[in-house]
């Protein structure tokens, strides 16, 4: 149990476009849903917290015009990269806390953005 | 900040036990320690979870000494599928484990 997904797995645009990323819990409920991004050979860093039906909290220095949350539901949270720039390419990792299972985050496998 | 600190990389041998230390010399009462595994290009995984002494799952030990500022991560008889970055958190139920160190870059060799 406690599976999550996201989609896509890998998505290359042209700069200027905007890209959504899909988180999805499938088989529990999520009560708070964390955005990573992970540059290569470095770790992770937190880039926003959000509770469904909520306004997510961003890090600081993470910018929420450019990086839009939506968590629409206790399953599904979106992230999508407005006006992407080759320095957004990265790779993005969602993870979901379940309820009733404490601090445990579950991750999904990651979404691999490519700016060009 | 990150609130841990490891050993950034270390190799070892097939069917070896490897140990892995984290120093959280500023734990709070209520954090847990937790250790996650990740695969290139692949998302972490969780591989266990303690508070105090010792706790042992189908994967590893963990052993977190009285004073709980530093945790062992023992792997049992590795292979090189355990090539991984490994990383270790603390925080609670409130604060979750949101700051990441760099982990430990764990190679196993044959």
């Amino acid at each position: 149990g406690a599976v999550v997904s996201q989609h896509p797995s890998r998505v290359i645009c042209k700069s200027g476009t905007s890209v959504k990323i899909e988180c999805r819990s499938l088989d529990f409920q999520a009560t708070t849903m964390f955005w990573y991004r992970q540059f290569p050979k470095q770790s992770l860093m937190l880039m926003a917290t959000s509770n469904e039906g909520s306004k997510a909290t961003y890090e600081q220095g993470v910018e929420k015009d450019k990086f839009l949350i939506n968590h629409a539901s206790l399953t599904l949270s979106t992230l999508t990269v407005t006006s992407a720039h080759p320095e957004d390419s990265s790779f993005y990792i969602c993870s979901a806390t379940a309820r009733g299972r404490g601090n445990e985050q579950y991750f999904g496998p990651g979404t691999r953005l490519t700016v060009t | 900040l990150a609130k841990t600190t490891q050993p950034i990389s270390m190799d070892s041998y097939e069917g070896q036990e490897v140990n892995i230390t984290c120093s959280h010399n500023n734990i709070a009462t209520n954090d847990y320690i937790t250790w996650y595994q990740q695969f290139p290009s692949q998302g972490p995984r969780f591989i266990i979870q303690g508070y105090k002494t010792k706790v042992t799952n189908e994967v590893a030990s963990l052993f977190i000494p009285a004073d709980r500022k530093s945790s062992t991560l023992s792997l049992p008889r590795v292979s090189l599928s355990d090539t991984a970055v490994y990383y270790c958190l603390v925080g609670d139920d409130s604060n979750y484990q949101l700051i990441w160190g760099a982990g430990t870059k764990l190679i196993i060799k044959p």
